[in-house]
């Protein structure tokens, strides 16, 4: 399987808190993608990063990318309940086939 | 609100039916997919079609029958199903493929299937 891997699977925290989502992958990325799914809803694109890029922001979220350990993290800060849900990193080696990782499930109490 | 529109939101079938699901995108985008949803997974492609035609198919048993009428649609002809294909079916539609790699996916809300 190429479906990479994300830890942890499940994450609960208080409102106001920070979130950190990481992912690995297995093969070499043109770009990285992470979205966001509410439960049983269609996922929506949160942020793209390419191989060539280390950082990138967006919002409240943070993305960072390491080609030589094939992972990458998603920082979302000032977590908030409506953040709740669960989210997707997936890779793209090229062409149109994108690979989604395993997912984190964040929930955010109040 | 998504601009990707999938039809039925809904489905239960027999495992001797026949259904389609459908999916719409008016965004121009020329690259249209399919995956497979199930509970507490990650989608797993199926099907990608670039320009009108099948690029990908990633292995799908013949009971899954994808096809793309226009650059704005994209069915899955569904026959004689197994209950274990009961699963969230989601399209997503993009701009083709550039040097980079594939960007965004729109995705749609998906067709809950249900096979008895």
């Amino acid at each position: 399987s190429q479906q990479g891997e994300e830890d942890p699977q499940a994450l609960s925290i208080q409102e106001g808190e920070n979130a950190t989502m990481n992912c690995s992958y297995k093969t070499s990325i043109n770009n990285l993608q992470w979205y966001r799914q509410n439960s049983g809803r269609g996922l929506v694109h949160l942020i793209l990063i390419r191989s060539n890029e280390r950082e990138k922001h967006s919002g409240r979220l943070r993305v960072t990318l390491d080609t030589s350990k094939k992972s990458s993290s998603l920082l979302i800060t000032a977590s908030r309940a409506a953040d709740t849900a669960s989210y997707f990193c997936a890779s793209n080696g090229g062409g149109n086939k994108l690979t989604f990782g395993t997912g984190t499930q964040l929930k955010v109490e109040l | 609100d998504t601009e990707v529109t999938q039809t039925p939101k809904h489905l239960v079938m027999g495992m001797t039916n026949k259904k389609s699901l459908k999916c719409e995108q008016h965004m121009g985008h020329r690259a249209m997919y399919w995956y497979k949803q199930k509970a507490k997974k990650p989608p797993e492609l199926m099907f990608v079609y670039s320009y009108e035609k099948l690029s990908i198919n990633e292995s799908v048993p013949s009971r899954f029958s994808p096809e793309c009428p226009n650059s704005s649609l994209l069915n899955l002809h569904l026959h004689a199903l197994q209950p274990e294909d009961s699963a969230l079916y989601l399209c997503a539609s993009s701009q083709d493929v550039s040097l980079a790699g594939t960007g965004e996916l729109f995705f749609g809300e998906g067709s809950r299937l249900t096979v008895l």
